[in-house]
């Protein structure tokens, strides 16, 4: 079974563009969470989706909204990208809601803002 | 104070000791709590988890949980090179999962 898939593997943009980053879960999965990363730091929590309704959202200014498809796909959008943003975007899927489920991590997306 | 606290390391080992890792977290109504590995340029990956206090094994693996002391551990037993990543320790905080700084582990030959 494929894992979880993100895409693109790479982005750069420029201060002030808009970037959407995208996530496949792996298959029966129903939730998708987003999680950013800074080099030397541990993820941070930005959005967690579940059965395509928001159920979570980290402490991430209002540039920053994610949705979540009949597929149970998700896409994260952040606009006005500021230099700040530059970061690896991780995306996780579970099979549940609970707070006993575990994560499965995509590879990521590594966003450079320049 | 953060949520999930981990002392950031690096922490060496020789091969074939035991690697203890530490983790404390604020928030008392936390009931699941995980521990991830994390090589350099890669994503993290889920080693173990634990619901209840005592320990847990698996493997060369053992989760240790204090709920009374807020406290969290993972000790590697035997380490070997390969185990040489970044530890990451996270707890499920009203639904959402809290990470840890996390840990550099070394394993030196």
């Amino acid at each position: 079974d494929a894992g979880v898939t993100q895409s693109p593997t790479h982005l750069i943009k420029t201060r002030g563009q808009q970037v959407t980053l995208r996530c496949s879960p792996i298959s029966g999965h129903k939730s998708v969470s987003w999680y950013q990363q800074v080099l030397g730091q541990g993820p941070q929590f930005i959005f967690q989706y579940y059965e395509k309704e928001e159920r979570g959202r980290g402490n991430f200014p209002d540039r920053f909204s994610a949705r979540q498809f009949p597929n149970y796909s998700s896409e994260l959008n952040v606009n006005a990208l500021l230099l700040g943003d530059s970061a690896l975007y991780l995306c996780a899927s579970s099979l549940e809601n609970s707070g006993l489920r575990a994560l499965h991590f995509g590879n990521g997306t590594r966003l450079t803002v320049t | 104070q953060k949520e999930v606290e981990q002392n950031s390391g690096p922490l060496s080992v020789p091969e074939g000791a035991i690697a203890s890792l530490n983790c404390t977290y604020s928030d008392r109504g936390s009931q699941s709590f995980f521990w991830y590995r994390q090589y350099s340029g890669k994503s993290p990956e889920l080693i173990m988890f634990i619901y209840s206090n005592g320990d847990k094994e698996d493997g060369r693996f053992t989760a240790q949980l204090n709920k009374a002391s807020q406290y969290v551990s993972l000790l590697i037993r035997d380490s070997q090179p390969s185990d040489s990543a970044t530890y990451l320790c996270a707890v499920n905080v009203n639904n959402d999962m809290r990470f840890g700084a996390g840990t550099r582990l070394t394993v030196k030959p």
